[in-house]
């Protein structure tokens, strides 16, 4: 069956280290895998998006990877602060770029301490 | 420019009544969408669109109508409400139908039917 995980365990680390999210997918053949931030009682924040041909993609201090032989996202935060606190969502959209497919992860919490 | 307004933020419904949540975009977004978000179960698409006049269903839409008579607006109707539908609700709009742009949600309804 299809299936996208993320890390279920809240990840915390701190201030000024680099965190590292997975992003891991089965039985799909994603077209683009998307990263979300979402804080409490708000909505999803889009971050990154990154293509099946693409390998890695950067915006300031976030970092996606994508590895479609690993099935396999990484979303890295360099110089990490507090305020980066918050749940990470990762998202897959399939091959037929249907938007009924979009494919969303539970999500992992990260605490950034000061 | 407010992006994607939702109203109301919070409601309580007892069993049986029927209400619309609203939903509204600024950036004139072809794609419009409602997501429900529920503790274990992530982010599940209810109803979609593409465009004025054109709907379609998601992977939860039983209890739910929308419609789409404009490029700004996409309500969500509840017609008999349950209990099963206690959730956060998220509206999300794209300006592609594929979703390589990624998504803007708006900051959500929490529902609450008793």
């Amino acid at each position: 069956s299809q299936k996208i995980e993320q890390n279920s365990e809240a990840l915390n680390i701190q201030e000024g280290k680099t965190a590292t999210l997975t992003c891991n997918y089965t039985n799909y053949s994603p077209a683009y895998l998307q990263w979300y931030r979402q804080d409490p009682g708000r909505g999803p924040v889009f971050l990154l998006l990154i293509r099946e041909n693409e390998k890695e993609k950067r915006k300031e201090r976030l970092k996606v990877t994508f590895d479609t032989t690993l099935k396999q996202s990484l979303f890295h935060i360099t110089a990490s602060q507090p305020a980066d606190s918050a749940t990470y969502l990762c998202a897959l959209t399939d091959n037929a770029g249907n938007n009924r497919k979009l494919i969303w992860g539970l999500g992992t919490s990260l605490a950034v301490n000061p | 420019n407010a992006g994607v307004t939702q109203t109301p933020k919070f409601q309580v419904l007892k069993t049986g009544q029927s209400m619309t949540l609203q939903c509204a975009q600024d950036m004139n977004h072809e794609y419009m969408s409602w997501y429900r978000q529920d503790p274990g179960m992530g982010l599940r698409l209810i109803h979609y669109s593409v465009g004025a006049g054109i709907t379609d269903q998601g992977e939860v839409p039983n209890g739910y109508n929308v419609s789409r008579s404009t490029t700004e607006d996409f309500p969500l109707r509840l017609l008999s409400a349950a209990p099963s539908q206690t959730s956060v609700y998220f509206c999300a709009s794209s300006s592609s139908t594929t979703g390589r742009y990624g998504y803007t949600f708006g900051s959500g309804t929490r529902l609450t039917v008793v």
